[in-house]
């Protein structure tokens, strides 16, 4: 199958937490992966990226992990602010650009 | 440095009408891809286009036409529209193949309202 799946649909974390958001993907030939963060009224914003030859990659206050051994990946966002409330996607790039997104997650900061 | 820009906004038409949503890419990028994203879903890609032709398609009836001007900018049709059809549209550029990254800019969308 070509799903790129979410495991919670919401979550809520306090102003300060750290927060982690999964995303289960069934393609294992699949060699490229995406954050996007969506608020409302805009359209998908690049967050981090991170190829198949890598198990982790860093950025300002986000990390993502790939476990390619259960076909997963996640999202962490460090000192999680209210800023950061958004829907989070996480995309399956296929050859040529075209990219595959899972249903996001919906994440609430509480101050 | 202008992003990427889509016009109109909002639109209201009702089922049977046509529609022509229009989108300009990034400076400096070539490829243009439209994505629907339904309510409370994520993004569904429609087609991509590149150097005036269609690329790719997905998973969408021929109602669904689009095209790319020398320019790079482009336009989504679609026909016959269906209360389905209502939707957030979006636009979304990248460089050619070749060019060494192909990351996806989006723009803010047409949100299509189909009564």
């Amino acid at each position: 199958g070509e799903n790129v799946g979410l495991h919670l649909p919401t979550l809520s974390v306090q102003e300060g937490d750290n927060s982690i958001i999964n995303c289960a993907y069934s393609n294992s030939a699949s060699d490229y992966f995406i954050w996007y963060k969506q608020e409302s009224g805009k359209g998908p914003q690049f967050i981090i990226d991170i190829r198949s030859n890598m198990d982790k990659r860093q950025g300002q206050r986000v990390t993502v992990l790939l476990n390619k051994t259960v076909k997963h990946l996640s999202l962490q966002i460090a000192a999680t602010q209210p800023g950061d409330s958004a829907v989070y996607f996480c995309a399956e790039n296929r050859p040529r650009g075209k990219l595959i997104f899972g249903q996001g997650t919906e994440l609430s900061v509480k101050p | 440095d202008a992003g990427v820009t889509q016009s109109p906004t909002h639109l209201i038409k009702t089922r049977g009408q046509q529609v022509t949503l229009r989108c300009s890419p990034k400076s400096g990028h070539d490829t243009v891809s439209w994505y629907q994203q339904a309510l409370g879903q994520g993004p569904q890609f429609i087609f991509q286009y590149y150097e005036e032709e269609e690329r790719q398609r997905g998973n969408f009836p021929d109602r669904f036409s689009g095209h790319q001007f020398p320019n790079y900018s482009s336009e989504l049709n679609v026909n016959a529209l269906l209360l389905g059809d209502s939707a957030l549209y979006l636009c979304a550029s990248s460089l050619g193949p070749g060019q060494g990254n192909e990351k996806l800019f989006f723009g803010s969308g047409t949100q299509l309202s189909v009564l």
